[in-house]
């Protein structure tokens, strides 16, 4: 099937810096990219939908200056999480899509576990 | 918007004993229903999908699922768990009709005892 990989695993940072996460395609085009947070207990809450070369389209509630995300290739999503505070602590999933295939077949990164202390 | 329900938030079951793991959603239009499944420290991975046709579908693992149209719901059952069953299993919808936003039930996690 085809593989996404996400990096780092897990980081730990402190308060107010920022925090860089990657999500690779690496054996297919993605050309639309999923970000989700999960919190322990809780669903995967959608944070927002990228598509290659164009603004990401973000969820009700989601703060977009907060968490920059960026797609600028098919096989890369960054997503930022800009002065990282304590709240901002949380389990973050990417996910891929080719567009082709089946409708709703995600596939998922290994997720990047965020600490800030 | 369409929403999904696990009413179940853990599932203890011993090995080689049948399970089932529930769940229902909302929609006002047809939908795509899957569930996914989230081993330890792992990535979620597709266990099966529902699109269209045969209300009954199956994984490769043993794991069936039934779509129920009247009663809204996709149970995910299995006649015999094995220890590396133990995960945590989600229920998600989308909108058919091409490639649309998936929401995620909050989780079922399924714990197999020895």
């Amino acid at each position: 099937g085809a593989v996404v990989s996400q990096h780092p695993s897990w980081v730990i940072c402190k308060s107010g810096t920022s925090v860089k996460i990657e999500c690779r395609s690496l054996d297919f085009q993605a050309t639309t990219m999923f970000w989700y947070r999960q919190f322990p207990k809780q669903s995967l809450m959608l944070m927002a939908t990228s598509n290659e070369g164009s603004k990401a389209t973000y969820e009700q509630g989601v703060e977009k200056d907060k968490f920059l995300i960026n797609h600028a290739s098919l096989t890369l999503s960054t997503l930022t999480v800009t002065s990282a505070h304590p709240e901002d602590s949380s389990f973050y999933i990417c996910s891929a899509s080719s567009g082709t295939g089946v409708p709703g077949e995600l596939f998922f990164g290994e997720g990047s576990r965020l600490t800030v202390l | 918007a369409q929403s999904v329900t696990q009413l179940d938030s853990q599932v203890p079951v011993f090995e080689e004993a049948p399970v089932e793991l529930r769940c229902n959603y909302s929609s006002s239009v047809s939908v795509y229903l899957f569930w996914y499944v989230q081993y330890p420290n792992q990535g979620l991975q597709l266990l099966l999908k529902y699109l269209s046709g045969s209300t009954l579908v199956e994984s490769i693992n043993g794991f069936e699922a039934e779509f129920n149209k009247s009663q809204t719901s996709f149970h995910l059952r299995k006649p015999s768990v094995h220890i590396s069953d133990t995960a945590e299993y989600f229920c998600a919808v989308s909108l058919s009709g091409g490639y649309q936003k998936v929401t995620f039930g909050t989780g079922t996690k399924l714990q197999v005892i020895p």
